[in-house]
């Protein structure tokens, strides 16, 4: 088993332009999510998916867009970067196993540089 | 709202001292909590959970409700203790992850 992949490892990107981060994970997982890592500031949530065809927005959902069409993967959407947006994403993938919260597998992350 | 603590962003120990990395939370229901550790350049991984209640790699962490903390402990670090520590709490009833903002610790030989 890979796991959570994330496709690419790295991008660098001029301010306005768009990209699509995708997340594949290949353990059956319903739950997938979209973190982006900033120093100083841990790992803050974008975007969540509870199942296929669903998302909800996370702690910092402005700028980025979502998409769950296949339960494997996940696609995490900029329409115009900015250099705000430059960051570490990482993708995570749990299921829910009766009333527990199974723990997070996470992808090995996407550097991404805004110009 | 729920809140994860880290106060220390930097922590040095010299190999072979024990170490303690803080973590404070604040939620009124019951959390479930989680320790993650990233070493260099590599993906972020479960260390111990507070439900296992088991040791890990010599990691202990214990839930204290009272205090609303779950800090990592080990009686003797090692250099390959190195890394980025991150405490992050789940919802019992929910699917969202907390975390706090990490602590960096270096073992000294």
């Amino acid at each position: 088993n890979a796991g959570v992949t994330q496709t690419p490892k790295f991008r660098v990107l001029k301010t306005g332009q768009s990209m699509t981060l995708l997340c594949a994970q290949d353990m059956n997982h319903e739950y997938m999510y979209w973190y982006r890592q900033d120093p100083g500031m841990g790992l803050r949530l974008i975007h969540y998916s509870v199942g296929e065809g669903t998302t909800a927005k996370g702690e910092v959902p402005d700028g980025y867009n979502v998409s769950r069409l296949k339960k494997q993967n996940f696609l995490l959407g900029l329409e115009s970067a900015a250099p705000s947006q430059t960051s570490v994403y990482f993708c995570a993938s749990n299921t829910p196993t009766g009333v527990l919260n199974q723990p997070q597998h996470f992808g090995d992350g996407t550097r991404l540089s805004i110009l | 709202a729920q809140r994860v603590t880290q106060p220390e962003k930097l922590l040095s120990v010299f190999k072979g001292a024990p170490v303690e990395l803080k973590c404070n939370y604040s939620y009124s229901g019951s959390p479930e909590l989680f320790w993650y550790v990233q070493y260099s350049r590599q993906r972020l991984q479960l260390l111990l959970r507070h439900i296992s209640r088991e040791s890990i790699k010599g990691f202990t962490a214990d839930l204290n409700k009272g205090e609303t903390s779950f800090h990592l402990k080990k009686p003797f670090a090692q250099e390959e203790d190195s890394a980025m520590y991150y405490c992050a709490l789940s919802r019992s009833t929910g699917n969202q992850f907390y975390f706090g903002t990490g602590t960096s610790l270096t073992v000294i030989p």
